[in-house]
């Protein structure tokens, strides 16, 4: 496609239940990014992939928090036993990988998560 | 740890009107700088960015932002603001050893413009 896209665009769950966030990122970019955006703490950085491998995930809240990248495409975002403070929208951003990384990271429209 | 501050939070401005948002970094280092825009309802999408090069960068619907390496600041301006204009705007940095592209956000500038 032509952009990032995510999915799902809202998602409603229980606490205590897994959520899946699924991330399509542009066609041919290696470098893939999550990040959060909640009230409280802003847009926060969680974790990076170059191609199938994350070298830094060092934003990744707790262990409850996961994610993987396959193909060097597709990457979902797995939060299990969601709490309450994990409410937040979830964004995913990609970009070419350029050394230096001085390219621009294309974001998607994010996923709001609401656990209850 | 990198930080990024914006010092203005909420600005109400009326069309015409010249802008200018602040930022500031803490990281000494070399440092890549963004300014994104987050207008109602869109993704998050790049105004302008700096590596390297001539301090002062423009970018998309007239805004520019100048680097300043003593002040450690980054801050975007627009000569005269529009009515569609109104957004969040928010500064960020990547860069440091082991640069890895994770961008660093500031806390967000709302801007309202008013017709």
């Amino acid at each position: 496609g032509a952009g990032v896209s995510q999915s799902p665009s809202n998602k409603v769950t229980e606490k205590g239940k897994d959520v899946e966030l699924r991330c399509d990122p542009i066609s041919g970019h290696t470098a893939l990014y999550w990040y959060r955006q909640s009230l409280g703490q802003g847009l926060e950085f969680l974790i990076y992939f170059q191609g199938n491998s994350a070298p830094d995930k060092s934003g990744l809240p707790s262990d409850r928090f996961s994610a993987e990248r396959t193909g060097g495409s597709v990457s979902t975002l797995t939060i299990q036993r969601t709490q309450q403070e994990d409410s937040a929208v979830y964004l995913c951003a990609s970009s070419q990988g350029l050394a230096g990384f001085t390219d621009t990271q294309y974001f998607g429209p994010g996923t709001r998560l609401t656990v209850l | 740890a990198q930080s990024v501050s914006q010092h203005n939070h909420h600005v109400i401005l009326s069309e015409a009107a010249s802008l200018e948002l602040g930022c500031n970094y803490s990281y000494g280092g070399t440092v890549n700088l963004f300014w994104y825009v987050q207008y109602p309802g869109q993704h998050l999408q790049l105004l302008l960015k700096y590596f390297s090069g001539d301090p002062l960068v423009k970018g998309i619907k007239g805004f520019e932002a100048e680097f300043i390496k003593s002040k450690f600041s980054f801050n975007l301006r627009k000569p005269s603001v529009q009515w569609s204009d109104t957004a969040e705007y928010f500064c960020a940095v990547s860069g440091g050893s082991g640069n890895t592209g994770k961008l660093i956000f500031g806390q967000g500038t709302t801007l309202q413009v008013k017709p």
